[in-house]
């Protein structure tokens, strides 16, 4: 069954602190794995895009890395900020459909 | 460019009751989704269209009916509103098939 599994569920951090946010998927065949920023009461915006060939891709603070092998990827945010406070949502794209997670809730404190 | 917009924001109907939701956007795309996400779930897809005139349907499509007459509009009909239906909707539009998905702002809907 095809299905995205996110870690931790929900994550408090303090500002300026670095935290990495996980995502297992068993999609098949795999096609391209996208990391989403969600702010409350908005809709998902992409942060980073990884394809089957793509180790590592960095935009701006985030991060995210991908081991296709393990079916494994990673989004790691260095010195958080107030404005990371979102949902963080893994998807990854199969033949002809989008798998979602269930993300990964991040608050930045003060 | 104003991306992808849905109408309403927000929604309240009483149980039996109909309505549309309406998704525009100014990308050009060809596929548009329609979306449910609801605490503690992934957004779960209920149809989808690859092009006008087309549509299809998704994991949950049960109470839902969709049409794309035009490109760039995706509208979203609950015919007898149900409190299981209760939820944030969201509507997307991808230029094709496994590129980035573009999302609206969503609407929350109650059924009382």
């Amino acid at each position: 069954k095809n299905q995205v599994e996110q870690s931790p569920q929900s994550l408090i951090i303090l500002e300026g602190k670095n935290c990495t946010l996980q995502c297992n998927y068993t999609v098949s065949p795999f096609s391209n794995l996208r990391w989403y920023k969600q702010d409350t009461g908005r809709g998902p915006v992409s942060l980073t895009i990884m394809t089957f060939s793509e180790n590592t891709k960095s935009n701006g603070r985030y991060t995210a890395t991908l081991d296709a092998d393990t079916k494994q990827s990673s989004l790691h945010i260095t010195a958080s900020q107030l404005s990371d406070s979102a949902s963080y949502i893994c998807v990854v794209s199969a033949k002809n459909q989008f798998y979602f997670g269930t993300g990964t809730s991040l608050t930045v404190i003060p | 460019n104003a991306g992808v917009t849905q109408t309403p924001k927000f929604r309240v109907l009483k149980t039996g009751q109909s309505m549309t939701l309406l998704c525009a956007q100014d990308m050009n795309h060809e596929y548009m989704y329609w979306y449910r996400q609801d605490p503690g779930m992934g957004l779960r897809l209920i149809h989808y269209s690859v092009g006008e005139g087309t549509t299809a349907k998704g994991e949950v499509p049960d109470g839902y009916n969709v049409s794309r007459l035009k490109k760039q509009n995706f509208l979203l009909g609950l015919e007898s509103a149900a409190p299981s239906q209760t939820s944030v909707y969201f509507c997307a539009s991808s230029l094709v098939l496994n590129t980035e998905a573009f999302f609206g702002q969503g609407t929350r809907l109650t059924v009382v």
